[in-house]
């Protein structure tokens, strides 16, 4: 079954509003990765978190997992971060495992 | 300079042509992947490398087969391309796997007619 999904699966917001998105896996976890990718373009590294707090600028990850979850937080949204957001976990080994993506629209 | 470079950026191919797509990473990491991207089903594994000749199948690797000769490269190859093989692709580098910060580069659209 599906071993990493995340939510919302798409999401508009107001510039200037707050975003929170959720990654929750189905194993155990050995490391997490957060990805940007702008629409037509390529995965850019977010954050490399495998557990708890990790923030760089209006970005904040955290990860707790015992509750096999992780979190990108986004503040004060601005146009610029419109695009996909997808998280990446391995279980075992080298092999990355990707959800779909939450699709963020920040609007003027 | 921290780049992974993919070659060509965009291919068109008719079904049943050879397919070589082309990664080089300037990083010399270690480990090296392969992924297609499509809608509605998002990234999925091609093959994985874990060095020089040193390949292993990822979750979708029937119809595929790679290349590492040289620590740097890493070569996607398809024999007798075929129309559902048309998708975006992505290399990615990395230091000891997913234990570090993956590097993706553009992408290769291909398209097969």
């Amino acid at each position: 079954g599906q071993q990493v999904q995340q939510s919302p699966t798409s999401l508009v917001l107001q510039e200037g509003e707050n975003a929170e998105l959720q990654c929750n896996f189905s194993t155990s976890l050995n490391s997490m990765q957060w990805f940007y990718q702008r629409p037509g373009g390529s995965l850019i590294s977010v954050f490399y978190n495998p557990s708890g707090t990790k923030q760089s600028g209006r970005l904040t990850s955290t990860t707790v997992i015992k509750e096999r979850r992780s979190s990108l937080h986004i503040s004060s949204s601005q146009i610029t971060d419109s695009g996909t957001y997808l998280c990446a976990i391995t279980n075992m080994g080298y092999k990355l495992t990707f959800g779909t993506g939450t699709s963020l629209l920040v609007d003027p | 300079d921290m780049k992974v470079t993919q070659m060509p950026r965009y291919l068109i191919k008719r079904m049943g042509e050879n397919v070589l797509l082309e990664c080089g990473q300037d990083m010399s990491h270690e480990t090296m992947y392969w992924y297609r991207q499509d809608p509605g089903l998002g990234l999925q594994l091609i093959y994985i490398s874990y060095d020089v000749d040193s390949n292993s199948e990822g979750d979708i690797p029937k119809g595929y087969r790679v290349s590492r000769k040289k620590r740097e490269h890493f070569s996607l190859i398809l024999d007798s391309a075929k129309t559902n093989q048309t998708s975006v692709y992505f290399c990615a580098s990395s230091h000891q796997g997913g234990q570090n910060t993956l590097y993706f580069g553009a992408g290769t659209r291909l398209s097969v007619l």
